[in-house]
């Protein structure tokens, strides 16, 4: 089945190291979103790609990297300059060119991170 | 300025009856879009329904229906004959500039909607 696949589910990390949270779709998409969410709130655009190879930032990139060198992978860095990297981290992609329909968002099951 | 705006941050709703949850959103951007999503405790997004700006009806989808009021910058969902399995977050979005626009959808705060049986 088609769709987007976030792992881990559950991370722990110590402060000061960098950890990678990893999003592959197998949807074709052209565009892939990375979303930061707390408790209580709404989600928040950290960055966004939508061709292989060039990335755009969001509205909170700051400590957070990036990279797109396949179509179908968008996996993001939360650096140890992220002073506050404990969130719920939600993965999504949407086809941009050549589809019916509104082009609505599609989401991974996303990745609680938790900084020790 | 807030882009979305939901100012409802918990309802309460009996078994079997509607709800509204509401949602107001600030443009200048002619073209945009509206959407609706259902977040579950277990924490994935649902897609549940679109409404473009130029469109001349309300979107419905089955329960959903979304009730555009242009003027007024307002796109609220109305869900009927709620169900227990409502019980989550919804959350209201936009994104500007058309289908191909550039940028990715931007969220409201959300509502927490409580079904009660």
């Amino acid at each position: 089945d088609g769709g987007i696949t976030q792992s881990p589910k559950y991370l722990f990390r110590k402060e000061g190291q960098n950890v990678t949270l990893s999003c592959e779709q197998n949807l074709n998409h052209d565009a892939m979103y990375w979303y930061r969410q707390d408790p209580g709130q709404g989600l928040r655009l950290i960055y966004y790609s939508q061709i292989v190879n060039d990335f755009q930032k969001g509205d909170i990139a700051e400590g957070y990297s990036v990279s797109r060198e396949k179509k179908e992978s968008f996996p993001l860095t939360v650096t140890s300059a992220q002073k506050n990297p404990t969130a719920f981290y939600l993965c999504a992609s949407r086809s941009i060119l050549g589809q019916a329909g509104p082009g609505e968002l599609f989401f991974g099951e996303g990745s609680r991170l938790t900084v020790l | 300025a807030q882009k979305i705006t939901q100012t409802q941050p918990g309802m309460f709703v009996q078994e079997k009856e509607a709800v509204t949850l509401d949602c107001t959103y600030d443009t200048s951007d002619p073209s945009y879009g509206l959407f609706w999503y259902k977040q579950p405790s277990s924490g994935e997004m649902i897609f549940l329904i679109y409404q473009g700006s130029y469109d001349q009806q309300n979107a419905t989808e089955g329960r959903y229906s979304l009730n555009f009021q242009k003027a007024r910058k307002s796109a609220n969902l109305v869900i009927s004959a709620s169900q227990l399995g409502d019980s989550a977050m919804y959350f209201c979005a936009m994104r500007e500039g058309g289908y191909t626009g550039r940028r990715a959808l931007t969220f409201g705060s959300g509502t927490r909607l409580q079904v009660q049986p």
